[in-house]
């Protein structure tokens, strides 16, 4: 069956540093990834899309890369400050058949702490 | 100012109660989506809509049902037959692309 995993344990980082987060999927050939970041009790808001033949995508200190062979996005924060705490999904692209649109599957999220 | 707005921002539901669940969005968009999220887990898909008039079930679409009568509008009834309804609802929309999702602010449901 088709699994999206991404890390359930916190990553707790300190200011300055790069956070990194991992999706990883199975059974899956999506045409795109995207992350999201989501505050506790409000809606995900879209931060990147990276396309299957993309290796890599930027955005200010956002970085994506999206590795089909191996089957997993990496989610970088460069010089993260406290205010990057939030949980961060990731998202992939599941086509229902014969329709000519996608719909997205969701990670769980991996929740992001950054310490002053 | 465009966006989605979900009201109300809290619901309680009694046992044996259908409810219903707004989500209005005045970015043009075609598509909506309804989607459940549990504490510590994914969001879910329950419903989708892609024009007024038609809408697809989701992956967890037992126990709801929907409404796609104006391009802005995409309500959720939440009704007795689900026999576990409190989570964190979320609306959202795309546009052309079909991929950007755009989220409402979130209804979490509470049962009395």
């Amino acid at each position: 069956s088709q699994k999206i995993e991404q890390n359930s344990e916190a990553l707790n980082i300190q200011e300055g540093k790069t956070a990194t987060l991992t999706c990883n999927y199975t059974n899956y050939s999506p045409a795109y990834l995207q992350w999201y970041r989501q505050d506790p009790g409000r809606g995900p808001v879209f931060l990147l899309l990276i396309r299957e033949n993309e290796k890599e995508k930027r955005k200010e200190r956002l970085k994506v890369t999206f590795d089909t062979t191996l089957k997993q996005s990496l989610f970088h924060i460069t010089a993260s400050q406290p205010a990057d705490s939030a949980t961060y999904l990731c998202a992939l692209d599941k086509a229902p058949l014969n329709s000519g649109y996608s719909t997205l599957t969701f990670g769980k999220g991996t929740m992001l702490l950054v310490s002053p | 100012d465009g966006g989605i707005t979900q009201s109300p921002k809290y619901l309680f539901r009694k046992e044996g109660q259908n409810v219903t669940l707004s989500c209005e969005q005045n970015l043009n968009h075609d598509a909506m989506y309804w989607y459940r999220q549990d504490p510590g887990q994914g969001l879910r898909l329950i419903y989708y809509s892609q024009i007024v008039n038609d809408f697809q079930k989701g992956d967890i679409a037992e126990g709801y049902s929907v409404s796609r009568e104006k391009k802005e509008s995409f309500p959720l009834t939440v009704t007795s037959a689900q026999k576990n309804p409190t989570a964190f609802y979320l609306c959202a929309s795309t546009g052309t692309d079909q991929e950007t999702q755009y989220f409402g602010p979130g209804t979490r449901l509470l049962v009395l």
